[in-house]
């Protein structure tokens, strides 16, 4: 089946940026996923990348896809304390399902 | 806005206990899924349904069944609960195959299950 990993915490100051990273070993997926879950909380699809992109900006939010590597990165801009969460990428399992990583917990210090 | 509802947030049973987590969707997918999330594990899927009465097993389906007898409703069910079947357990739906113009899954808060 697919294997997604990702490292599992990230610390970064208030106002930096934090890079997110996810590699993955099956490439048929059309489409991969961002989803960003708070304490206590379901997760929340937070953005997505079609496969035949090479980047996705929206807003804060920049998603990088390097296909040959198959590596997928999730970059926020200026990152705030309400931006503290853990960080899951998703890719297709099968047609229905998504399989997701480990998650990385992104933790921001003021 | 989907809304995937769990009935339960927080639940203690007995070892050997039979559980029943509930979920309930109101957009009219046609899928529902129940994953379980444990810490350093991220979320691995134990089963899913694309239609009423119809399931496929997920990675991790042993010691769980299901039930949708309902399209807005799927039910896990722990048959005889243990202590490694503490987590917390979310319910999700999505319509149609995933990553078809960018289909992709809500989920429930979550439930979170101690068995003692």
């Amino acid at each position: 089946g697919e294997d997604v990993e990702q490292s599992l915490f990230l610390s970064v100051r208030e106002g930096d940026s934090s890079v997110i990273n996810c590699t993955y070993t099956d490439s048929s997926s059309t489409y991969l996923y961002w989803y960003k879950q708070e304490p206590g909380a379901g997760l929340q699809l937070l953005t997505y990348i079609f496969s035949n992109m090479d980047m996705k900006q929206d807003q804060r939010l920049t998603v990088l896809l390097n296909k040959k590597d198959k590596h997928l990165s999730l970059r926020i801009a200026d990152t705030q304390t309400g931006d503290s969460a853990i960080y899951f990428c998703a890719l297709k399992r099968g047609r229905r399902a998504l399989t997701f990583g480990s998650g990385t917990r992104l933790q921001v210090q003021p | 806005d989907v809304k995937v509802t769990q009935s339960s947030r927080y639940l203690v049973k007995r070892t050997g206990e039979k559980v029943f987590l509930e979920c309930v969707q109101d957009m009219d997918h046609e899928n529902m899924f129940w994953y379980r999330q444990d810490p350093g594990l991220g979320l691995r899927l134990i089963y899913f349904s694309y239609d009423v009465k119809m399931k496929e097993k997920g990675d991790i389906p042993e010691g769980y069944s299901v039930s949708r007898e309902k399209k807005e409703r799927f039910s896990l069910i722990l048959e005889s609960a243990s202590t490694n079947q503490t987590s917390m357990y979310l319910c999700a739906s999505s319509l149609g195959l995933v990553g078809t113009k960018g289909n992709t899954i809500y989920f429930g808060e979550g439930s979170w299950l101690t068995v003692v």
